[in-house]
């Protein structure tokens, strides 16, 4: 029964390829996140959705598309991945506004060769 | 535009000291949630603790206490007879309030590495 779960946690992949990463929450949360961390440990929000509407795209390529089909699913999908995308990419989600704690999945580590 | 300043970028301390993470903030708004976090080596991001502007309280939970200071724009953690599995990187964070409501993302700090030594 976990919370805020993540497919794949692994993904190796070539230059130049299309992948996706899947995230579910059980929480019956209303706002759902996605985070890249570098290979520095730094974590930046890149995503966020509310009741499946987009409500924060921060500066990232638009080549990288989250897509919600309902309120407990957010996935992101990354087209012509770039060596640069290699991170770990953790969704979250939280109840609603900002003041709650977010919950996070175990993380997805994308390594692109 | 809000910012999160975590100086230290890693400390060592032998097991059962004292220690203390710092962490400065910046935001132009009066609402405004800190948080810490905790990324032990296997990797996830877990949740150790929240607190609203409006709360300058410092909170104790068994060898974990904060320090929010407003006037110095400060959230300090200090982990006390620390212990092996203490040994992590800490976030700690700030989400502000968006105007007309809805949700917000953390902004980070860069993280300090913990190393307690045996």
């Amino acid at each position: 029964d976990t919370a805020v779960s993540q497919t794949p946690k692994y993904l190796v992949t070539q230059m130049g390829n299309d992948k996706s990463i899947k995230c579910e929450q059980n929480l019956g949360h209303d706002t759902m996140y996605w985070y890249k961390q570098d290979s520095k440990k730094f974590l930046k929000i890149m995503f966020s959705y509310n009741n499946k509407e987009l409500i924060i795209n921060e500066t990232v390529p638009n080549r990288f598309s989250p897509k919600s089909p309902d309120k407990a699913h957010l996935n992101l999908h990354i087209n012509s991945l770039e060596l640069g995308d290699s991170a770990v990419y953790f969704c979250a989600s939280s109840p609603g506004p900002s003041y709650n704690e977010q919950f996070f999945g175990p993380g997805t580590r994308l390594t692109v060769l | 535009a809000q910012k999160v300043t975590q100086a230290q970028t890693e400390i060592s301390v032998v097991e059962k000291e004292d220690v203390t993470l710092d962490c400065v903030y910046e935001t132009r708004d009066t609402t405004y949630y800190l948080f810490w976090y905790k990324q032990p080596p296997s990797g996830e991001l877990v949740f150790l603790i929240r607190r609203n502007s409006f709360d300058e309280q410092n909170e104790i939970s068994g060898r974990y206490s904060w320090n929010f200071q407003k006037s110095t724009s400060s959230f300090n953690f200090t982990i006390t007879a620390s212990q092996v599995v203490d040994s992590a990187v800490y976030f700690c964070a700030l989400s502000e309030r968006r105007s007309g409501g809805g949700a917000d993302g953390l902004t980070f700090g860069k993280g300090t590495h913990l190393i307690i030594q045996p």
